[in-house]
């Protein structure tokens, strides 16, 4: 089935500690992003990329890094420099151009 | 600032009453309109969106919108409430030559039996 795969789950991270989040997709889109889901405040874009080995920042960009090396591939560094990490994560992706986005389930971290 | 609102945190609704949920925005140009769909702990869901033509959006699970240009508004509106209705709601914005939506900040949408 096609379709963008999140992992992990939940994640726990101790303060200071960088942290991967993992998004792929099979759905063949060029575009994928990452939002930060927070209550209350919807959902904020941290980086897009519309194509391999291009992106973009986002509103929400300090504290975080993304690279684009496959076109499958789009996974997300949440720094130290991230001062508060703690968020529900979602990956997506498109077609082009943020048309329909297709949701992953989504990341919690939670940092302790 | 380009930007999408909500205005209602939550709105009720009892069962088999038709819903609305309100979603207004500030963009230049011609924008592309969605609605998602949220389930606790889960990832959204696309409902529906407006490109251009016909006014009243018709998507999934037996919802629909309105796009009015004068009011830059575009609800989202059910004749007939169920219970399983019962999740987060986000409306969406594309501006114009744009790669990038922008969000709401989502309202709870209660059914109640």
């Amino acid at each position: 089935d096609g379709g963008i795969t999140q992992s992990p789950k939940y994640l726990f991270r101790k303060e200071g500690q960088n942290v991967t989040l993992s998004c792929e997709q099979n759905l063949n889109h060029d575009a994928m992003y990452w939002y930060r889901q927070d209550p209350g405040q919807g959902l904020r874009l941290i980086y897009y990329s519309q194509i391999v080995n291009d992106f973009q920042k986002g509103d929400i960009a300090e504290g975080y890094s993304v690279s684009r090396e496959k076109k499958e591939s789009f996974p997300l560094t949440v720094t130290s420099a991230q001062k508060n990490p703690t968020a529900f994560y979602l990956c997506a992706s498109s077609l082009s151009g943020a048309n329909v986005l297709t949701f992953g389930a989504g990341s919690r971290l939670t940092v302790l | 600032a380009q930007s999408v609102a909500q205005p209602e945190d939550q709105v009720n609704v009892a069962e088999g009453n038709p819903l609305t949920v309100k979603c207004t925005y500030s963009v230049s140009g011609n924008p592309y309109l969605f609605w998602y769909v949220q389930y606790p702990n889960r990832g959204l869901q696309f409902l529906l969106k407006y490109i251009t033509g016909d006014n009243l959006v018709k998507g999934s699970y037996g919802f629909e919108a309105e796009f009015n240009k004068s009011q830059t508004s575009f609800h989202l509106k059910k004749p007939s409430a169920l219970v399983s209705d019962s999740a987060l709601y986000f409306c969406a914005v594309r501006p114009d030559y744009t790669g990038k939506l922008i969000f709401g900040q989502g309202t709870t949408l209660q059914v109640k039996p």
